[in-house]
């Protein structure tokens, strides 16, 4: 149980282009989901937290209108880094905390995408 | 949120205890202590968590002394797959557990044969 996936495991993506990073709590539902970054040899951070229905809350520095995230369902976030430029490659991570069936203090997270901006 | 801090890297041989120790000097009342295992281009992987004295799993033991100031992650015969990053983390787990984790830098944790 317990199982957060991440959808692309990795992208390549040209400059000026969006991408689109899926995340889902696949045999739980989570009306909390978190994303995080992480740069080379670095610890992660948190970028923004997301709620099912309501809009995300960005940590200080974290430009919401370049990481659009959407929360659309009680399994589905989204991430999208618009107008992407290689500042921009890093190593995005998502994860999701349960409301049932699963350990709810506990986040769980997802594999990781790589994203690396041409 | 109680900031934590834990030795850079640790080196073992397969087959050793190997106890990570981390201080968190202003955890708070309702603050649990968690840690965290990641591997390389991989997402962290929950170990263990515990309020107080001691939690023991499958995969770890955690201790923590009455005044909660630190905490030791405890892996038994470690293998060279145990290599990877351990993070500490304080986490506020009062009214849900809807509260963000701040990770620290980590210890590497590298076992040799």
């Amino acid at each position: 149980g317990a199982v957060v996936s991440q959808h692309p495991s990795r992208v390549i993506c040209k400059s000026g282009t969006s991408v689109k990073i899926e995340c889902r709590s696949l045999d739980f539902q989570a009306t909390t989901m978190f994303w995080y970054r992480q740069f080379p040899k670095q610890s992660l951070m948190l970028m923004a937290t997301s709620n099912e229905g309501s809009k995300a809350t960005y940590e200080q520095g974290v430009e919401k209108d370049k990481f659009l995230i959407n929360h659309a369902s009680l399994t589905l976030s989204t991430l999208t880094v618009t107008s992407a430029h290689p500042e921009d490659s890093s190593f995005y991570i998502c994860s999701a905390i349960g409301t049932s069936g699963v350990s709810t203090d506990t986040q769980y997270f997802g594999p990781g995408t790589r994203l690396t901006v041409l | 949120l109680a900031k934590t801090t834990q030795p850079i890297s640790m080196d073992s041989y397969e087959g050793q205890e190997v106890n990570i120790t981390c201080s968190h000097n202003n955890i708070a009342t309702n603050d649990y202590i968690t840690w965290y295992q990641q591997f390389p281009s991989q997402g962290p992987r929950f170990i263990i968590q515990g309020y107080k004295t001691k939690v023991t799993n499958e995969v770890a033991s955690l201790f923590i002394p009455a005044d909660r100031k630190s905490s030791t992650l405890s892996l038994p015969r470690v293998s060279l797959s145990d290599t990877a990053v351990y993070y500490c983390l304080v986490v506020n787990n009062y009214g849900g557990a809807t509260n963000k984790l701040i990770f620290g830098t980590g210890t590497l944790l590298a076992v040799q044969p």
